[in-house]
Order: structure tokens, then C-alpha cells, then sequence
């Protein structure tokens, strides 16, 4: 059964540091997430892509994100400068359309800020 | 904001009983919903979904109930297994793409 894998599983960095979370949406999708669980908190939304655009983003996802497709298979999540804040589990989903559509979550990979 | 919300943090269960998760959601303009499951340290898998035009819909073992007079969701397990124990989230969307998660419920199956 096609899956939405990510890597790696676990990154620790120091604060300031670059980090760029990688992900592998289901191959026939067309619309990737990113979202991310502070430990104990719900799942926040931080951004959709569509066609090399952002389609929607959210108001955790400021100018120390950036997402990028530099594939065709890949779909990257960076952040910049980090912060103790940014720890967190940061998950990728894909879905094949956009409306009332399933998507699909891979198993996450979980960011430590020190 | 707009936001969902779960009423019961745990939920414990006998083995073989059947289980009732609900979600409250506040966006009258969410047209479509989902449960997803979530084991410690892996991603939300999917169960099972529903659109705003429907009010019941069946899956294996699952089903989910939508009352949107009340903005009112429900999950039903039936014959909870020891490998149902989990945090089940209802997520909801308006028209587009961004889900907007529930708190979560932890289901806690005692055999």
C-alpha cells in the first residue's frame, strides 16, 4: 500500500541552525502538507502546496519556512534560523485532489531545538 | 476562531465493548471531516470520513456520525480490540485543503 515516508526520523540542532525535513508524498498526489505537534498539543497546520505554490499557509508558517518540490518526488520543509519553540513533530500528508479529500500522513519526524 | 474541540480527554473501554468518541466543532461552513488514529510516536492514520452531505457512514468496524444541527461528530468502534488503544483526533475542513484538528481523545482498551 502506497505510504508518505519522511526523513530523518529524529534531528536534534542547535538553536540558529538550518534544518530541512524531507518527505516522499504518495506518488500519484498532487497536493502535499505540512503540519506539525508540539508534544501534548493537537496537530497544527502549517502549510499546503500545489503546483510549485504555496496554496495556503498559516500564521506559524512566517518567513523562517520555506517549503520546495525540487523533484519530482521530494517535498522539503526548511527552517532557517530554528528556535527552542520550534521543536516539535513535524508530519507530511499528501492528497491526490484538493476538496473533501483524504490525506494521507507519513510517520513524522520529530525536531529537538537545543 | 473557529476550532474543534473533543469533550472526553480518555476514554477506557472493555475489551469487546463497543466505543463512542465524540467532537464538537464550531465552523458551520466545515464540509468535510475526518478521524484519524494516532499510536505514541507515529503519524495520524487515517479511519474513515464524512462529507457534510451525509450523516452517517460506515467502515469497518467504524462508523461516523455528523449532526450538523447540533455541529456534533461521533466515532463508533464496535468489539474495541486491545490494538484500538490510541489518541483518535476529528479533523475538519471548509472548502479547501487546511484540516483543523481536535485536541484528541485517548482511547484506553482494558482486556
Amino acid at each position: 500500500e502506497p505510504e508518505v515516508t519522511q526523513t530523518p526520523s529524529h534531528q536534534v540542532t542547535q538553536m540558529g541552525q538550518e534544518v530541512i525535513l524531507r518527505c516522499v508524498p504518495i506518488s500519484n498526489h498532487l497536493y502535499f502538507y505540512w503540519y506539525r505537534q508540539i508534544l501534548g498539543q493537537k496537530v497544527e497546520f502549517l502549510v499546503s502546496f500545489y503546483n510549485n505554490e504555496i496554496s495556503e499557509k498559516s500564521e506559524i508558517f512566517d518567513d523562517q519556512f520555506s517549503v520546495e518540490r525540487p523533484d519530482g518526488s521530494n517535498f522539503t520543509l526548511k527552517i532557517r534560523s530554528t528556535k527552542l519553540e520550534d521543536s516539535a513533530m513535524y508530519f507530511c500528508a499528501s492528497s491526490e485532489r484538493i476538496y473533501q479529500e483524504t490525506q494521507y500522513f507519513g510517520p513524522g519526524t520529530r525536531l529537538l531545538v537545543l | 476562531g473557529e476550532s474543534v474541540g473533543l469533550h472526553l480527554p480518555t476514554l477506557s473501554v472493555q475489551e469487546g465493548d463497543n466505543s463512542i468518541i465524540n467532537c464538537a466543532y464550531s465552523n458551520s461552513a466545515s464540509d468535510y471531516f475526518i478521524w484519524y488514529k494516532q499510536e505514541s510516536g507515529k503519524g495520524p492514520q487515517f479511519i474513515i470520513d464524512i462529507r457534510s452531505n451525509m450523516d452517517k457512514r460506515q467502515g469497518q468496524r467504524v462508523t461516523v456520525l455528523l449532526n450538523k444541527t447540533v455541529k456534533h461528530l461521533s466515532l463508533q468502534i464496535a468489539a474495541t480490540q486491545p490494538g484500538d488503544s490510541a489518541v483518535y483526533f476529528c479533523a475538519e475542513a471548509e472548502y479547501g485543503n487546511k484540516l483543523v484538528f481536535g485536541a484528541g481523545t485517548i482511547l484506553r482498551v482494558k482486556s
